[in-house]
């Protein structure tokens, strides 16, 4: 149980473009998804925090202009990133924290990640 | 300032033997105390959470400990395996949010044959 997925699992797109990242937690209610930014041989950054049916909570310094975040569903948070730079090329990660899943116990206060988007801006 | 500090930066150790990775936090108020495996590439993937009250935590060949007074942990990985390949990660969490915490920089453990 406790399993997040994101899509695409890795991108390539020109500079200027936007990209659009999934997270889904496939068994569990999500009402809170944290999205991550990770650069090589770093470790995770804290970009943004989504509350389902509201607005997401920034980290200083993360533009949310530029990374749209939407929580639509329990299950479902979406990442853009608009107007794509080279700089943007990272590896972004979310992450769920579960709410509940009828037959499976669950520990508390855990974060449930998802295998991470390979984004490469050219 | 939260910190979480993990040592060493790097490990490699021969396949079988076993490892301890040591991680120091500034964190508080002190709510858990997770540790995470990372594949390269991947995302990370919860091995032991521990609150204030628990001081060992064990899944399989990995155990993890907590002084809560000392503010150390280690993580400790028996007989170790090539897929034990990973950076560790530490992460502490803040009581009251679960939505705080706060990473370490991880270490970088390979395996060997």
């Amino acid at each position: 149980g406790a399993v997040v997925s994101q899509h695409p699992s890795w991108v390539i797109c020109k500079s200027g473009t936007s990209v659009k990242i999934e997270c889904r937690s496939l068994d569990f209610q999500a009402t809170t998804m944290f999205w991550y930014r990770q650069f090589p041989k770093q470790s995770l950054m804290l970009m943004a925090t989504s509350n389902e049916g509201s607005k997401a909570t920034y980290e200083q310094g993360v533009e949310k202009d530029k990374f749209l975040i939407n929580h639509a569903s329990l299950t479902l948070s979406t990442l853009t990133v608009t107007s794509a730079h080279p700089e943007d090329s990272s590896f972004y990660i979310c992450s769920a924290r579960a709410y509940g899943l009828a037959g499976v116990r669950l520990a508390t206060d855990t974060q449930y990640f998802g295998p991470g988007t390979r984004l490469t801006v050219l | 300032k939260n910190q979480v500090e993990q040592s060493p930066q790097s490990l490699i150790i021969l396949e079988g033997k076993n490892c301890t990775l040591q991680c120091n936090y500034t964190v508080s108020p002190f709510s858990n105390l997770r540790w995470y495996k990372q594949d390269t590439g991947r995302g990370p993937v919860s091995l032991t959470i521990m609150t204030f009250s628990e001081n060992t935590k064990s899944n399989g060949r990995y155990t993890a400990t907590l002084d809560a007074d000392t503010k150390q942990s280690s993580l400790h990985i028996t007989a170790s395996q090539l897929s034990d390949s990973a950076s560790y990660i530490c992460v502490v969490g803040h009581t009251g949010g679960y939505q705080k915490v706060t990473f370490g920089t991880g270490t970088k453990l390979q395996v060997i044959p």
